[in-house]
């Protein structure tokens, strides 16, 4: 059974920390990564997608980086905002059909 | 621009109801289509995936079936509901290979 797991299961930072999070997935048969944020009464919205080993992708204020080998990939948010909050999911992709297993996710709040 | 839509947003239904869910995608052709599921207090689940019209694959045995009559219309069915068969269900769309994927609003289950 193919396993995606994210931690912590959630934070509390104050307005300006930066932060970041961890999502560990199998290492063998690796396809993509994907990062999506998921915000209250809202639906998920893609962040990026990882194929590389050793890539790391940026847009704004949030990156990510990727180990393959290791079976693992970070997101950093830097200085923190009240809007980041959010629940921020990982999903493992072994194959281009694109059907992704999808870890439980990282529920942010960020306080003024 | 592309568009996914998803209806309806709630529903209630009896156990041993029958349903349908339809999710259609505009502004793109020859899309992959995604269902998933988010049980109370679980991620989220890949129920069914589609590369082509008639072309249904399933992650996990279950109560529910997929369908796919046109290029961009998905519906999920259940003849009869299961009181497990509770939770938010969401349609997605990708394109081939490493795309992200786009999801619809969501409909939220609740079987009596």
């Amino acid at each position: 059974i193919l396993n995606v797991e994210q931690s912590p299961q959630s934070l509390h930072v104050q307005e300006g920390d930066s932060t970041n999070f961890t999502c560990s997935f199998p290492s063998s048969n690796f396809y993509a990564l994907h990062w999506y944020r998921w915000e209250t009464a809202k639906s998920p919205e893609a962040l990026f997608v990882m194929t590389l080993n050793g890539d790391e992708k940026k847009k704004g204020r949030i990156s990510a980086t990727l180990n393959t080998k290791e079976g693992y990939s970070y997101l950093y948010i830097k200085g923190s905002q009240p809007e980041d909050s959010a629940t921020y999911l990982c999903a493992f992709s072994g194959g281009s059909q694109g059907n992704l297993i999808f870890g439980k996710g990282t529920k942010l709040s960020v306080k003024p | 621009s592309q568009t996914i839509h998803q209806w309806p947003a709630t529903l209630v239904q009896p156990v041993g109801s029958p349903l349908s869910l339809e999710c259609t995608v505009e502004g793109t052709s020859n899309p992959n289509l995604y269902w998933y599921r988010q049980a109370a207090g679980r991620g989220l689940q890949l129920l069914f995936y589609s590369v082509g019209i008639g072309q249904i694959s399933s992650e996990v045995p279950q109560n529910l079936s997929a369908s796919r009559p046109q290029d961009r219309q998905f519906i999920l069915s259940s003849k009869k509901l299961l009181l497990s068969d509770s939770g938010f269900y969401l349609c997605a769309w990708s394109g081939r290979g490493n795309q992200p994927q786009h999801f619809g609003d969501g409909t939220r289950l609740s079987i009596l």
